[in-house]
């Protein structure tokens, strides 16, 4: 049971190049969150999924794309990477709403220069 | 809409001295109030949460906290540190059940421990 797992661990773009970035997870959670984190600023949740299928703007969109077309994959996409998309990105999953606890990955830091 | 503050940005405490971190919630509704702790290169760990029930509330690694309504506030505690302790703990409020899970953390106190 691997938990939450995130690909890559690092990695540097260049100014409008693209990449995705992966997360699965293998304990049968409906609900997936991608969290991006910079420093002092606490975690803001980009988007989020209940379901396969089913997909929502969290608080910080923008410059982001999602889908989930399976229970265990929830991969996010940058189209044109910017330097405001400098930061840690975590994905974690929970098994349901509410007070359900969320379960993180180890996150993948990402440098646009 | 829930948002939380932790008013500590960094704390130092000696090894095996008493610990207090700080949390405040706002928050319409009965909250879920969850503290996490995040360790150097490492995603996060939940220590402790709290639903409904007894306002203090026992988490892993000697952990706990006291959900207090009037205050609006569920402050983490631990007797005795260890110099493992040392790490970023961050506090958070999610929605009630019935709702999306949206979890809305807190800006983060880095903890140092001195030996």
């Amino acid at each position: 049971n691997a938990g939450v797992t995130q690909t890559p661990k690092f990695r540097i773009l260049k100014i409008g190049q693209s990449m995705t970035l992966q997360c699965t997870q293998d304990m049968n959670h409906n609900y997936m969150y991608w969290y991006r984190q910079d420093p002092g600023m606490g975690l803001k949740l980009i988007y989020y999924s209940v379901g396969a299928g089913i997909t929502d703007k969290g608080e910080v969109p923008n410059g982001y794309n999602v889908s989930r077309s399976t229970t265990e994959d929830f991969p996010l996409r940058l189209e044109l990477a910017a330097p405001s998309q400098t930061s840690v990105y975590f994905c974690a999953s929970s098994y349901s709403s509410g007070g359900h606890e969320q379960y993180f990955g180890p996150g993948t830091r990402l440098t646009v220069t | 809409a829930q948002s939380v503050t932790q008013p500590d940005i960094h704390i130092t405490v000696s090894e095996g001295a008493s610990l207090e971190l700080r949390c405040n919630y706002s928050y319409g509704a009965t909250p879920y109030l969850f503290w996490y702790v995040q360790s150097p290169g490492q995603g996060l760990q939940l220590l402790l949460k709290y639903f409904s029930g007894d306002t203090l509330v026992q988490g892993i690694k000697g952990f706990e906290a006291e959900f207090k309504r009037s205050q609006s506030s569920f402050n983490l505690r631990k007797p005795s540190v260890h110099w493992s302790d040392a790490a970023e703990y961050f506090c958070a409020v999610g929605a009630a059940a019935g709702t999306a899970s949206k979890l809305t953390f807190g800006t983060g106190t880095r903890l140092q421990v001195t030996l």
